[in-house]
């Protein structure tokens, strides 16, 4: 399977503040990744799918300005909480879809928690 | 409606066991279906997947049993170990759509 990056793996902010999360795929292109959001002891909800060089598509109820998704390189996304608050508490998890497999293959990447005091 | 919940049941087993992890999913038109394995602080693992037009496939130590009449997943663990206790999530997807994760079971292996 394919090896997805993230970091940072935990990041503790201030409310008020932006905080970036990087997406890596290491060992193919992805055109296209996805952003996860995960609360303790539920499940996943997807949040945005990211597309290389176009604008990302957001999941009714996320809102697109808070959540800024940038997807600049085949290997590269970016999600940026802007004016984190600690409602946003919450682990978030990317994912890459495999160009080259069965059209709905989903590679993980580890999670990054952010803790927004 | 796509089955998202917010309850996370729990399966206890014992060490040497086979634990049968269930999965109820909502979308008949759905084509493709994973389990992943997701343990405390990190991101889901792949376990193994099916296609709809399979009703039966097998990993290691992991079978997976698809019934498309009552849209019921379950995943099969043999010889269950200390290493396989985690929160384990079915996703059903249909053809260039979006995975569509169920609610998980927490797998507790007992010594």
């Amino acid at each position: 399977g394919a090896v997805v990056s993230q970091h940072p793996s935990w990041v503790i902010c201030k409310s008020g503040t932006s905080v970036k999360i990087e997406c890596r795929s290491l060992d193919f292109q992805a055109t296209t990744m996805f952003w996860y959001r995960q609360f303790p002891k539920q499940s996943l909800m997807l949040m945005a799918t990211s597309n290389e060089g176009s604008k990302a598509t957001y999941e009714q109820g996320v809102e697109k300005d808070k959540f800024l998704i940038n997807h600049a390189s085949l290997t590269l996304s970016t999600l940026t909480v802007t004016s984190a608050h600690p409602e946003d508490s919450s682990f978030y998890i990317c994912s890459v879809r495999n160009p080259g497999g069965w059209v709905n293959e989903q590679f993980f990447g580890p999670g990054t928690r952010l803790t927004v005091l | 409606g796509e089955s998202v919940g917010l309850h996370l049941p729990t399966l206890s087993v014992q060490e040497g066991d086979n634990s049968i992890i269930n999965c109820a999913y909502s979308n008949s038109a759905s084509d493709y279906f994973i389990w992943y394995k997701q343990e405390s602080g990190k991101g889901p693992q792949f376990i193994i997947d099916i296609r709809s037009n399979m009703d039966k496939r097998q990993g290691q130590r992991v079978t997976v049993l698809l019934n498309k009449t009552v849209k019921h997943l379950s995943l099969q663990i043999a010889a269950t170990q200390p290493g396989d206790s985690a929160v384990y999530f079915c996703a059903e997807a249909q053809y260039g759509q979006n995975f569509v994760f169920g609610p998980g079971t927490r797998l507790s292996v007992l010594p």
